[in-house]
């Protein structure tokens, strides 16, 4: 089963620090996503990358950056933290970019910015 | 059922019974659909997709069912079983260069031992 593994469960900052979430999946895929998710909005895209060093916007994108060096590894970054990105982040990947592709999640982290 | 919208309604039923969750999707073009359950404070886990060139698919204990001509997805899962309690939310491929996945908000279902 490929795994999508973030390292961290929760996140406790403060407004205006710079915040690293990172993820790694285990299955060479090509696609990896960062998506927020808030009680009554569902999941909504921040980025996405089709391969290294490849990155696109998704639907919410400001306040966010994000880095792709290595293929297993997806970075989400806060530059400046504010209260409104208090939320739970979820890394996803998928294989191809192809049509008919489910993505892999992992466990989430609990952003809390104080 | 499920929409895009601010309340997350919720599905009780007892053990041992039929669950039947709705979902209404957004784009006629749309041709990849997907359920997903997520238990809380986990990740979304995949359970079953379906092609729009299909109406049914059936997996263990769950079947998806697709009706294009009302943009109608439903997930059902027979015998249910306390394990069965989450929240399940559908998924549409948008198509596009992109080939996004837009999600729905939700249904959290509830099982009754």
């Amino acid at each position: 089963d490929v795994k999508v593994t973030q390292s961290s469960r929760y996140l406790v900052k403060r407004t205006g620090e710079k915040v690293f979430l990172e993820c790694v999946q285990d299955m060479d895929h090509e696609n990896m996503f960062w998506y927020r998710q808030d009680p009554g909005l569902g999941l909504r895209l921040i980025y996405f990358s089709y391969d290294v060093k490849m990155k696109e916007k998704g639907d919410i994108p400001e306040g966010y950056s994000v880095s792709r060096e290595k293929k297993e590894r997806f970075s989400l970054i806060l530059e400046s933290a504010s209260t409104n990105q208090t939320s739970m982040y979820l890394c996803a990947s998928r294989e191809t970019g192809g049509p008919n592709e489910k993505l892999f999640f992992g466990s989430g982290t609990q952003l809390s910015v104080l | 059922g499920e929409s895009v919208g601010l309340h997350l309604p919720t599905l009780s039923v007892q053990e041992g019974d039929n669950s039947i969750i709705n979902c209404a999707y957004s784009n006629s073009a749309s041709d990849y659909f997907i359920w997903y359950k997520q238990e809380s404070g986990k990740g979304p886990q995949f359970i079953i997709d379906i092609r729009s060139n299909m109406d049914k698919r059936q997996g263990q204990r769950v079947t998806v069912l697709l009706n294009k001509t009302v943009k109608h997805l439903s997930l059902q899962i027979a015998a249910t079983q306390p394990g069965d309690s989450a929240v399940y939310f559908c998924a549409e491929n948008f198509g596009g260069a992109t080939n996004k996945l837009i999600f729905g908000t939700g249904t959290l279902l509830a099982v009754q031992p």
